[in-house]
Formats: C-alpha cells, structure tokens, sequence
C-alpha cells in the first residue's frame, strides 16, 4: 500500500542556516509526489510539485527514485518559513487521489 | 478573498447523530474533494466530484454521503456519528480532474462525543 513518511516531527533551526525536510514514500507505481505548506492561521496550500522542478520561496525538492525520497531543501532559512510542511504522493493518477505524511512543523528562530 | 470556504469550523456532537459540513469554492473550479484528517495526523483522500459528478470514493463508508448540488459546493453528510469519526475534514478544489490541488479549505473539526 501507499504510504509517506515524514520521520521529524519538528525541525528547529536558526535563521540563515540551512533546512531539510524529509519525506519518503511507499508506492508501486510511478510516484507523483507534492510539497504543501501551512503557514500560522493559514490554509493548506500547494507550495511545489517534483514535476514543475521549479524553486519556490527558495525551496527546491528532488525525487530519488533509487532511496524512494522527496526531501525539501533551502539553503537559507528566514523566519517566515516557519510552518507546517507536509510531503504528498498522488497515488490515482488523473483522479488526484493524495495521500500525506503526517507533516514536519518548521520552526526558524531568530 | 476566499477561495475555498467550509461551515462550521468546529462541530461537536454525540454518537448516533447526523451531521452536515458545507464547502464551497468560488474559483469556478470543475473538480472538488473531501479529505480526513485523522488523530495520527494522515490526511487522506474520501471523496471526489467532478462537476457534481462522484469521481472518487476511497473507501469511505456509506454513513458517508457527500452531495454536490452544483459545481461550486460538495457538502457532506454523516449520520449515525461514530466516536472513531472525530477528525479535522478539508474541503479542496482543482481545476478538472487531473489538475493539482493547490487549494484546501480551512477545515472543520469534528468531534464525537
């Protein structure tokens, strides 16, 4: 069965250092995999996706087929990337069937 | 500003009872979806309509009953509420099906007493 896996809980680091969030996933198929973020009285919202290989707000993440993993990473953290950050996998295809991790809580100190 | 709206934002009742959150989005979005947020912290897919058309159903059981009276809300109603129902329920929208979920609702919190 599908599965994702964001081992930590909360990742505490200060402020210009840097950030890596981990996500590994369990699927048979070929995975599609998203980063959401949840910022303080926020909604959930898209922050990237492993196809668009894009940055956004200096996050990049990269899928390893090979270790089965979607880390997020940011050189530089700032404190306004604190947040919840949850690891998604579409396991449906078109249908968009999403599934979590249980989400890693970014706190970024002054 | 809303994109994605849901009423109410907390809702507690007892067992046995039959319960309905509302969704709404104003994105002129085509597809819409309910998702569970369980004490463990997963949160996974339940349902899915596509233009007021069920899509997806993962599972779900059928106390279960989701209702789109048009494209724009996906309502869903629970009865006969069961303790193990407690859980944060997100509301989300795609363009069609097939296109990323950028948009979650706030969430409703629903706890069974």
């Amino acid at each position: 069965a599908q599965r994702v896996t964001q081992p930590e809980k909360l990742l505490s680091v200060f402020k210009g250092a840097p950030v890596e969030l981990k996500c590994n996933y369990s699927y048979s198929g070929s995975p599609e995999l998203f980063w959401y973020v949840q910022y303080s009285r926020q909604r959930l919202q898209l922050l990237l996706r492993h196809i668009s290989r894009e940055s956004i707000k200096g996050f990049t993440a990269d899928l390893n087929k090979g270790e089965t993993s979607f880390h997020l990473k940011k050189p530089f953290a700032q404190e306004e990337d604190s947040a919840m950050y949850y690891c998604a996998l579409n396991y449906g295809g078109a249908t968009n069937k999403l599934i979590f991790g249980t989400g890693t809580l970014l706190a970024v100190q002054p | 500003d809303t994109a994605v709206s849901q009423t109410p934002k907390y809702l507690v009742t007892q067992m046995g009872n039959d319960k309905s959150i509302k969704c709404e989005q104003n994105l002129g979005h085509d597809t819409m979806y309910w998702y569970k947020q369980d004490s463990k912290k997963f949160l996974k897919i339940m349902f899915s309509y596509n233009n007021k058309e069920l899509i997806i159903n993962e599972t779900v059981p059928n106390r279960f009953s989701p209702k789109s009276p048009d494209k724009a809300h996906l309502n869903l109603h629970i009865n006969s509420l069961e303790l193990g129902d407690s859980a944060v329920y997100f509301c989300a929208s795609s363009q069609e099906v097939g296109t990323v979920v950028k948009y979650f609702g706030p969430g409703t919190r629903l706890l069974v007493l």
